[in-house]
């Protein structure tokens, strides 16, 4: 089945720097790639998505970069806030609504 | 529209008991996944439904079963609970029109405490 690595585990910025989460996965099948931030008790909620014909997107401060090629995906945001704060989980799917998710990223906006 | 709906938020259970967990989809929505999140593990694909259908599986024993009903609500129901089923239980649902992968907005979980 699917393989989904997340780098780093933890990740702290000063406000105002950009902040890169990185993940890899193995079936190349895969075509779906969402992002979810999710914070201290509360649900994951979708902040943006990438699908396999497109290699970037944007949305205001947050951007996915996918590379089909080396099978990785990065989120990248930039000015960062300290509301940014939360932990970040990539995933994949395959076509199908069963998401693999990476292990997660603990941002740490430093005001 | 209403976010998705779970319920109990919180559940207290012994060893050996069974535990059943409901989740409300998104008004329209068909595709119900369930997910368990733990520490250790992470978030975990459990299964998923469409119209009534189990069509995907995750890597968890038979004591983890679900269903859906007809207005696109979901059950999860855990047989003979163990220690390691202490967790987070997540529901998904998705707007699907013609198969593939589509958004999921998350319940809020429950959060399921075994000793």
């Amino acid at each position: 089945g699917e393989n989904v690595e997340q780098h780093p585990s933890t990740l702290s910025v000063q406000e105002g720097d950009s902040a890169v989460i990185k993940c890899t996965y193995s079936d190349s099948a895969s075509n779906y790639f969402p992002w979810y931030k999710q914070e201290l008790g509360k649900r994951p909620q979708l902040i943006i998505d990438i699908r396999s014909n497109v290699g970037e997107k944007k949305d205001q401060r947050i951007a996915v970069t996918l590379n089909k090629t080396a099978k990785h995906f990065s989120l990248h945001i930039t000015e960062t806030q300290p509301e940014d704060s939360a932990v970040y989980f990539c995933a994949a799917s395959g076509g199908a609504n069963n998401l693999f998710f990476g292990t997660g990223t603990r941002l740490t906006v430093i005001p | 529209k209403a976010g998705v709906t779970q319920t109990p938020r919180y559940l207290i259970k012994t060893r050996g008991q069974q535990v059943t967990l409901s989740c409300s989809p998104i008004s329209g929505h068909r595709s119900v996944s369930w997910y368990q999140q733990t520490p250790g593990q992470g978030l975990q694909f459990l299964f998923e439904y469409f119209s009534e259908t189990q069509r995907n599986k995750g890597n968890f024993p038979g004591r983890f079963s679900g269903r859906q009903f007809s207005n696109s609500r979901s059950e999860m129901n855990v047989s003979t609970l163990e220690l390691g089923d202490s967790a987070l239980y997540l529901c998904a649902s998705s707007l699907e029109a013609a198969g593939g992968a589509y958004e999921q907005y998350f319940g809020p979980g429950t959060r399921l405490t075994v000793t």
